[in-house]
């Protein structure tokens, strides 16, 4: 069974940093992209980042640009989102998400809320 | 510029079907595109896969109730035989080359 865990959500100040852990299980996640996606409060989903299967290609949305770091741990099966700079439009459930290269989130996991207020 | 356009609403009655659009931005008529549904306070889980051609993959354990067919530069998502935990977001998602391209959602509302 496909299972994707986010850690690390929590309530942090503005200007603050906040690191996300996804630990991911039941497929060979080598071999696959992997993507953040966050919703805010009452919002759609809105695509954050994405890292490929060698962390070779690294893409970020222009609104976390310089802010967020995409990394991952092909040994440890985990893939994190470090943020730095909080804002509070930030405030939103985070969601970690597999796919392969060039395609559709097949699975997605349970979100982390990362709350930015004073 | 890569863009999917959903109504904000469509509703349909318990055990009738229900048919939503997933529009995509000129000239990318070709894109498939996955459909997902997220149920309230849940997170999202991917329904299907539908190609230009009408052609679909669906997820892990999703019922045959649900089907997707695609119209020119319009992808499709039909619920037959609506039940009551159909009731949800559902979003269209692309992709291009590096970002992921999300539509704005359809609340679904089962009567």
């Amino acid at each position: 069974e496909v299972q994707l865990v986010e850690s690390g959500g929590g309530l942090v100040k503005p200007g603050g940093s906040l690191r996300l852990s996804c630990a991911a299980s039941g497929f060979t996640f080598s071999n696959y992209e992997m993507s953040w996606v966050r919703q805010a409060p009452g919002k759609g989903l809105e695509w954050v980042s994405s890292i490929s299967s060698g962390s070779t290609y690294i893409h970020y949305a222009d609104s976390v640009k310089g802010r967020f770091t995409i990394s991952r741990d092909n040994a440890k099966n985990s893939v994190y989102l470090q943020m730095d700079s909080l804002r509070a439009e930030d405030t939103a459930v985070y969601y970690c998400a597999s796919h392969l290269a060039g395609s559709y989130i097949d699975y997605w996991g349970q979100g982390a809320l990362v709350t930015v207020s004073s | 510029q890569l863009v999917l356009t959903q109504s904000p609403s469509a509703s349909a009655s318990l055990g009738a079907s229900v048919k939503l659009t997933c529009t995509l931005s000129s000239g990318h008529s070709t894109y498939a595109i996955a459909w997902h549904q997220q149920q309230p306070d849940k997170g999202p889980r991917c329904l299907m896969k539908v190609n230009s051609d009408g052609s679909h993959i669906k997820g892990d354990g999703i019922p045959d109730r649900f089907s997707g067919s695609s119209s020119g530069a319009e992808r499709y998502l039909t619920i037959s035989s609506l039940q009551s935990e159909d009731e949800a977001d559902y979003y269209c998602q692309t992709w291009g080359i590096g970002p992921l391209v999300f539509g704005g959602g359809t609340k679904l509302t089962v009567l």
